[in-house]
């Protein structure tokens, strides 16, 4: 099975800007989750979709937002970017099930100038 | 909400047993994971650990757990270089797909 992928790779924006990325999840896979990598503050959960619903979120402020299609592939926006929102921003891929083994795809490097 | 510590920086020699230290405070975790993540990578799938278990080996892999004092260890044998990278303990608790990750141990392994 193919892994899990993102795209693109790496981003360069300016402040005020939006963004979206993209994952396309593990084929079988029904959920998929966000996280947000920087130095400063490690790993955190940004939200999950699962059948294209929201289905867990994390503390994180309204302009990061997302969405699932009918194909579980997912997109995440973020807009008025910030120098903050600098960081590897990494897609896991899972059945959404009891077990929920997470896979990860490469991540997306993004940088706000 | 769900804590987990891990300690920064480990150092060994090639070919010695290393051994990563997690612990968690949520008791309901349910699966507790490892993953590897090498510079300028996402994270690879290491391991997994079901809590009703104590043990579980993979190859040069051990995971034990011990449930009452809230401690999850790695332990890598016979280390090569290119065992050198971050290994980050992750912990699922609860129905919904959300795993709470520890800060990262940076394993470095010197000839």
């Amino acid at each position: 099975k193919a892994g899990v992928t993102q795209t693109p790779r790496y981003l360069i924006k300016t402040r005020g800007q939006q963004v979206t990325l993209s994952c396309s999840p593990i084929s079988g896979h029904r959920s998929v989750s966000w996280y947000q990598q920087t130095p400063g503050q490690g790993l955190q959960f940004l939200f999950e979709y699962f059948s294209e619903t929201q289905r867990n979120k994390g503390n994180f402020p309204g302009r990061f937002s997302g969405r699932q299609f009918s194909n579980s592939r997912s997109e995440m926006n973020v807009s008025t970017l910030e120098l903050g929102d600098s960081a590897l921003y990494l897609c896991a891929s899972s059945d959404g099930l009891r077990t929920d083994t997470q896979y990860f795809g490469p991540g997306t490097r993004l940088t706000v100038l | 909400g769900e804590d987990v510590e891990q300690s920064l920086f480990l150092s060994v020699r090639e070919g010695d047993s290393s051994v990563i230290n997690c612990t968690y405070t949520d008791s309901s975790s349910t699966y507790l994971y490892w993953y590897k993540q090498e510079p300028g990578a996402g994270l690879q799938l290491l391991t997994y650990i079901f809590s009703n278990m104590d043990m579980k080996q993979d190859q040069r892999l051990t995971v034990l757990l011990n449930k009452k004092d809230k401690h999850l260890s790695l332990r890598i044998a016979d280390t090569q270089t290119g065992d050198s990278a971050i290994y980050f303990c992750a912990v699922h608790t609860g129905t919904a797909s959300k795993l709470t990750f520890g800060t990262g141990t940076r394993l470095q392994v010197t000839l």
